[in-house]
């Protein structure tokens, strides 16, 4: 069954520092997977996807994504974190049935 | 600019209503879903919708039905509410793709008291 796993469940970073948010999925099949950002008391809002190509994928809001098949990973970076990037990290994978399987999400503080 | 729209963004309801949440899109996407959010478990898939009245279950559908008569709607309905269906409701639309991507309404936030 296709699952993802998101070990951290909140991360402190101070601004200006960088960041790696890990994501880790179970699915016998070539991946969709999927970055999404939520703002408190908001819906959420996509940040990147691979789904074949290139495995370093670059997003929105200076994000990037490099997915590795051998490591079932697909982290987030970011080289500079800004103080409106605290919010909650989610990642997905999608299977070929359209439907999207998400983790349980990693909540990011920011020091200023 | 795309869009998902759910009709309420706050809703309080007394245990044993029947509650109806409401979802529209405008990107004429064939997948519509609803999904229940809580701290510490992320997202979970209650119904998936890929045509107008078609459905299938998704992780958590029990206590919940839907309905979709037109493309551009779903409705989640809690037959009879209950404290534990207290919860922030997400509804999402994509295309139907594989590599498509989900877009999001901004939530209802249910209280059952």
């Amino acid at each position: 069954a296709q699952s993802v796993t998101q070990p951290d469940i909140h991360i402190t970073v101070s601004e200006g520092a960088s960041l790696e948010l890990r994501c880790n999925y179970s699915y016998g099949a070539t991946p969709y997977l999927f970055w999404y950002v939520q703002s408190p008391g908001q819906g959420l809002q996509l940040l990147l996807k691979y789904f074949s190509g290139d495995t370093l994928v670059q997003g929105i809001k200076g994000f990037e994504a490099e997915f590795k098949r051998s490591q079932s990973s697909f982290n987030l970076r970011k080289p500079s974190v800004h103080w409106s990037d605290a919010a909650e990290y989610f990642c997905a994978v999608g299977d070929n049935f359209n439907k999207f399987y998400f983790g349980s999400g990693t909540k990011l503080n920011v020091k200023p | 600019d795309v869009k998902v729209t759910q009709s309420s963004r706050y809703l309080v309801k007394r245990t044993g209503e029947k509650v109806f949440l409401e979802c529209v899109q405008d990107m004429d996407h064939e997948n519509m879903f609803w999904y229940r959010q809580d701290p510490g478990l992320g997202l979970r898939l209650i119904y998936f919708s890929y045509d107008v009245k078609m459905k299938e279950k998704g992780d958590i559908p029990e206590g919940y039905s839907v309905s979709r008569e037109k493309k551009e709607r779903f409705s989640l309905i809690l037959e009879s509410a209950s404290t534990n269906q207290t919860s922030m409701y997400l509804c999402a639309s994509s295309l139907f793709s594989a590599s498509a991507e989900a877009f999001f309404g901004q939530g209802t936030r249910l209280t059952v008291v």
